[in-house]
């Protein structure tokens, strides 16, 4: 088992571009997040999804949209990509939330110039 | 809403001397607690978690953390330390009737030294 992986590892972007991160998992597991992690500041939920087809706002969303058309996929989006947004990308996966462990993947360094 | 402090940002240590990080979180309700550990340049694993029962927990690599509901508290141990335990702890909190949400501290950053 892959577990959860992220596709780019590395990325730079100028300011107003836009991209796309890849998360897959293959645990078949419900939910899924997206968290950004900045220095001092621990990780902060960006969005997260419960179940396939859904998606939901977490504490920082602004700037970021996501999908989850398949249930082994979350996609976040960057519209228009901000130097605020310059930061370290974590996907995770759940059985379930609560109680449930989440396993993260390797993560996806994004800068913006 | 649950909010989750962790004491120290920095922990110099030296090898085979203890370490203790602390964390203290607050909540209205009942939670679920764990301890994350990020090694240089991976994403976050599990180290232990308390769900129920016995308030004192270990991991497999000799982490022991301990609940302590009257003090919300949810102190990381482990008796003599490895250059390999250099990593940076999270400490997070879940309330079992938010079920999506998990709380993470700022982080703890360990250096080892021979």
């Amino acid at each position: 088992n892959a577990g959860v992986t992220q596709t780019p590892k590395f990325r730079v972007l100028k300011t107003g571009q836009s991209m796309t991160l890849l998360c897959a998992q293959d645990m078949n597991h419900e939910y899924m997040y997206w968290y950004r992690q900045d220095p001092g500041m621990g990780l902060r939920l960006i969005h997260y999804s419960v179940g396939e087809g859904t998606t939901a706002k977490g504490e920082v969303p602004d700037g970021y949209n996501v999908s989850r058309l398949k249930k082994q996929n979350f996609l976040l989006g960057l519209e228009s990509a901000a130097p605020s947004q310059t930061s370290v990308y974590f996907c995770a996966s759940s059985y379930r939330g609560g109680r449930y462990e989440q396993f993260f993947g390797p993560g996806t360094r994004l800068t913006v110039l | 809403a649950q909010s989750v402090t962790q004491l120290d940002s920095q922990v110099p240590v030296f090898e085979e001397a203890p370490v203790e990080l602390r964390c203290n979180y607050s909540s209205s309700v009942s939670v679920y607690l764990f301890w994350y550990v990020q090694y240089p340049n991976q994403g976050l694993q599990l180290l232990l978690k308390y769900l129920s029962g016995s308030t004192l927990v270990e991991s497999i690599n000799g982490f022991e953390a301990e609940f302590n509901k009257s003090q919300t508290s949810f102190h990381l141990r482990k008796p003599s330390v490895h250059i390999s335990d250099t990593a940076e702890y999270f400490c997070a909190v879940s309330e079992g009737s938010n079920d999506y949400k998990l709380s993470f501290g700022a982080g703890t950053t360990v250096t080892v030294r021979a």
